[in-house]
This record gives C-alpha cells, sequence and structure tokens, in this order.
C-alpha cells in the first residue's frame, strides 16, 4: 500500500499526558498536512509543511501541540499536557507540492482523553 | 470566517437512482473546489475537484457542476450504488493551501 499511513490508529490516553503520531505521507510527496477532526464535522486546518519547512499554523494549534517533519519525509504531532477538549480524528494528508494538488489523507489517528 | 456549507446533512437515495449532493459557498475568492468522500473510521477519499474557470467536469459515474453567480457546487452521482454510503465534504481553497471544509452531508442508500 502506498497511500498515506498513520500510527498508532487509536491513543487513548489520560489528561495531562503527552502524545505523539506519526504520519508517512506518499513517497515523494513534498507537502504534508495535518487536520483535526470532531464527531459531525468537517476536517480543520493545523498546519502544514513543504518538505522539512512549516510554513503555515492555524490559531487552533496552541502552544501545547508541535509538529516536526526533520527529514522531510515522515512527520510527528505532539501534544503535550493533553486536555479532554484535544479528543479528536487527526488527520494527516500530503500531495506533490504544488498549490492546490490533490491532498491525499490518510486514515487518521483517533485520539481519546479521559 | 467564511466557510463552505451544506443544505442537507442527510439524504436517502434509492440503490440505482441519481444522489445529487449540493453545497454552498461564501468566498467568493474561492478558486478551487473539491469533493471528498468519507467512510466511517476512513480519512477523506478524494472524489472529484473542479477550479473556478470551469463550471462542469465529469469523473467516473460522478459530476461536480460549479455555478459561481449564487456560489453553489454540486456533487452528481449516477445509478447509486451501497457503496457510495459515506459522508461527502465540500471543500473550497482560495489559493494557498488550506483546504476548508463543510459540515458534511450523510448518503444514505435504500435498497
Amino acid at each position: 500500500d502506498t497511500g498515506v499511513s498513520q500510527n498508532p490508529r487509536h491513543k487513548i490516553t489520560k489528561r495531562g499526558q503527552n502524545v505523539t503520531f506519526r504520519c508517512d505521507p506518499i513517497s515523494e510527496h513534498n507537502r504534508l498536512y495535518w487536520y483535526r477532526q470532531t464527531l459531525g464535522q468537517g476536517p480543520e486546518f493545523l498546519t502544514y509543511f513543504q518538505n522539512e519547512a512549516q510554513l503555515e499554523k492555524s490559531r487552533l494549534l496552541s502552544d501545547r501541540f508541535s509538529a516536526e517533519r526533520p527529514k522531510g519525509s515522515f512527520s510527528t504531532l505532539e501534544i503535550q499536557r493533553t486536555e479532554q477538549g484535544d479528543s479528536a480524528m487527526y488527520l494527516c494528508a500530503s500531495s506533490q507540492g504544488q498549490v492546490q494538488e490533490t491532498q491525499y489523507f490518510g486514515p487518521g489517528t483517533r485520539l481519546l482523553v479521559l | 470566517g467564511e466557510n463552505v456549507g451544506l443544505h442537507l446533512p442527510t439524504l436517502s437515495v434509492q440503490e440505482g437512482d441519481n444522489s445529487i449532493i449540493n453545497c454552498a459557498y461564501s468566498n467568493s475568492a474561492s478558486d478551487y473546489f473539491i469533493w471528498y468522500k468519507q467512510e466511517s473510521g476512513k480519512g477523506p477519499q478524494f472524489i472529484i475537484d473542479i477550479r473556478s474557470n470551469m463550471d462542469k467536469r465529469q469523473g467516473q459515474r460522478v459530476t461536480v457542476l460549479l455555478n459561481k453567480t449564487v456560489k453553489h457546487l454540486s456533487l452528481q452521482i449516477a445509478a447509486t450504488q451501497p457503496g457510495d454510503s459515506a459522508v461527502y465534504f465540500c471543500a473550497e481553497n482560495f489559493g494557498d493551501d488550506k483546504i476548508i471544509f463543510g459540515k458534511g452531508t450523510r448518503l444514505h442508500i435504500l435498497p
């Protein structure tokens, strides 16, 4: 399977704990995006990378959230001191590298904060 | 802020009939529109897109229509099948890399 992959698929954690998610984009895709989706809503943009450079961050991305893409391939999204409001599906997408290229989504990581 | 919205949260269609899912957008600067399909427990799956210099685009069993005058987008699915059951999102983009999603329409196929 050469699509976008995300790990883990599910994560249950206690409030106050830190969690980290990983996204592996489609090979040779230069752009990588993170979105968050809550129940019954469409995905909301969080941030994106062009290669290893983080080019934009939404104001939804509080200072407890940090994303990295150190080698321009896979990316990690870390949430520190999780809160119950962080419970959501975290989606990763990738595209080839031009503006308005098709974004292909991974299966998501579902986070539940107790 | 301005967001893409949808008229109906749920649409029920008889198997074999055509489905039409509607979407209204409010940002006149949007110049790229996408339809995604999301099945339960999965990420959004790209269906079809259209740029603002077009008013119609066809794919396999799907057609997207864009009416810029009234800021309306629709997705037509021909001969709806049980596998078409999903939530459908329209999304817009206006010149950068951020996709703005609407709330989605659930398509329910009746046997």
